[in-house]
């Protein structure tokens, strides 16, 4: 079955460094992949959507790419702080209706000032 | 502009009552979904539509029904409460085209006793 996974460990950082979380996906060829971001007792929030076409995309500190021959994303944050604590979740469209999304259990990321 | 509302925010239930989450948006979008959250499971889309009058399934339809009689409102039934449907369930709306950014709702936490 069409499957993401990411890692289900928490990442502890220092202020300062880059995160960097890693979305695999498996039985299936996405057409784009997307990064949200869940704060506790809150809705997912969208943060980028890269397609099957596109190596990387940035949006302010934030970085994703897409690996078409290692079936996976990375998402990173540069210049980590603890506001980003959170955590972030991948999806993606296995087919049929672009907004039937399947997600990851997604990474819990926490920032030590 | 309130983007998307649930409610109500939090339902105890007992086994075999039946009740309806409230969704509704106000961004004109064309696509509704409803999602559950588990914890270690991630979200699994229940229901999905892609305009008024059109519904589907998603990956866990069982015991959920959904109607959508117009575009702002998207709302679910649990038809007879389980125990196994304790969860936070989330509604988010998307549009038909460009990133298909899902827009979620704050989520409604049931509990089935």
């Amino acid at each position: 079955s069409q499957k993401i996974e990411q890692n289900s460990e928490a990442l502890n950082i220092q202020e300062g460094k880059t995160a960097t979380l890693t979305c695999n996906y498996t039985n299936y060829s996405p057409a784009y992949l997307q990064w949200y971001r869940q704060d506790p007792g809150r809705g997912p929030v969208f943060l980028l959507l890269i397609r099957e076409n596109e190596k990387e995309k940035r949006k302010e500190r934030l970085k994703v790419t897409f690996d078409t021959t290692l079936k996976q994303s990375l998402f990173h944050i540069t210049a980590s702080q603890p506001a980003d604590s959170a955590t972030y979740l991948c999806a993606s469209n296995p087919g049929g209706a672009t907004n039937k999304l399947i997600f990851g259990t997604g990474t819990l990321l926490a920032v030590q000032p | 502009n309130a983007g998307v509302t649930q409610t109500p925010k939090f339902q105890v239930l007992k086994t075999g009552q039946s009740m309806t989450l409230q969704c509704a948006q106000d961004m004109n979008h064309e696509y509704m979904s409803w999602y559950r959250q588990d914890p270690g499971m991630g979200l699994r889309l229940i229901h999905y539509s892609v305009g008024a009058g059109i519904t589907d399934q998603g990956e866990v339809p069982n015991g959920y029904n959904v109607s959508r009689s117009t575009t702002e409102d998207f709302p679910l039934r649990l038809l007879s409460a389980a125990p196994s449907q304790t969860s936070v369930y989330f509604c988010a709306s998307s549009t038909a085209s460009g990133t298909y950014e899902q827009y979620f709702g704050p989520g409604t936490r049931l509990t089935v006793t």
